[in-house]
């Protein structure tokens, strides 16, 4: 049971490149979201996804598209890369849509220059 | 929307000190509130949660309250260890919300 899997750990993008950063869990979650993490500002909700097939946007979504065509597998795409997106992206998976504890994977720090 | 203010900051003790981190929440509905511990370079992983019907819960040096009329939950770390540093998040969401609230964060130093 590896839980929430992201890939990869480090990325260097130049601006206006696009990129995909990969989400897996193996815990049969049904929900599943994308944060990312800059000082100071703890961690806001980029898209999110109750189900296969189902997405919505969460506080931050300008910039990253996602979709959900599996239970396990959740990748957010950067459409073209801007240096305001340098950040630290979370993934995270829970049982139940709310209520329930979010298990997180070990994070992708981006950087655009 | 759900606004979750998280104080302070930063927070240095002493070994063996006890820390409080405080919560401010705005929506009434809230009923979940858990806390996140972010070792450096490491991913958030749950320390402790609390649901609205609970006014206190314990976990051997941790415990969170919450007093729903004032909208605010505390997390408190009783004799602290050097492991304890790390930066902590509050978050709160509802039944029925899609989506984690989670405060800015607190760096917390334990001072050998």
């Amino acid at each position: 049971n590896a839980g929430v899997t992201q890939t990869p750990k480090f990325q260097v993008l130049k601006t206006g490149q696009s990129m995909t950063l990969q989400c897996a869990q193996d815990m049969n979650h049904e929900y599943m979201s994308w944060y990312r993490q800059d000082p100071g500002m703890g961690l806001r909700l980029i898209h999110y996804s109750v189900g296969a097939g189902i997405t919505d946007q969460g506080e931050v979504p300008n910039g990253y598209n996602v979709s959900r065509s599996t239970t396990e597998d959740f990748p957010l795409r950067l459409l073209s890369a801007a240096p305001s997106q340098t950040s630290v992206y979370f993934c995270a998976s829970s049982y139940g849509v709310t209520n329930t504890e979010a298990f997180f994977g070990q994070g992708t720090r981006l950087t655009v220059v | 929307g759900e606004n979750v203010e998280q104080h302070p900051s930063t927070l240095s003790v002493q070994e063996g000190d006890s820390a409080v981190i405080k919560c401010t929440y705005s929506d009434s509905a809230s009923n979940y509130f858990p806390w996140y511990k972010q070792e450096l370079g490491k991913r958030p992983q749950l320390i402790i949660d609390i649901r609205s019907n609970v006014g206190e819960k314990k976990d051997q040096r941790i415990a969170v309250t919450l007093n729903k009329t004032a909208k605010h939950f505390s997390l408190h770390i009783t004799e602290t260890q050097p492991e304890d540093s790390a930066v902590y998040f509050c978050a709160a969401s509802k039944t029925g919300r899609r989506a984690l609230t989670f405060g800015s964060g607190t760096r917390l130093q334990v001072q050998p």
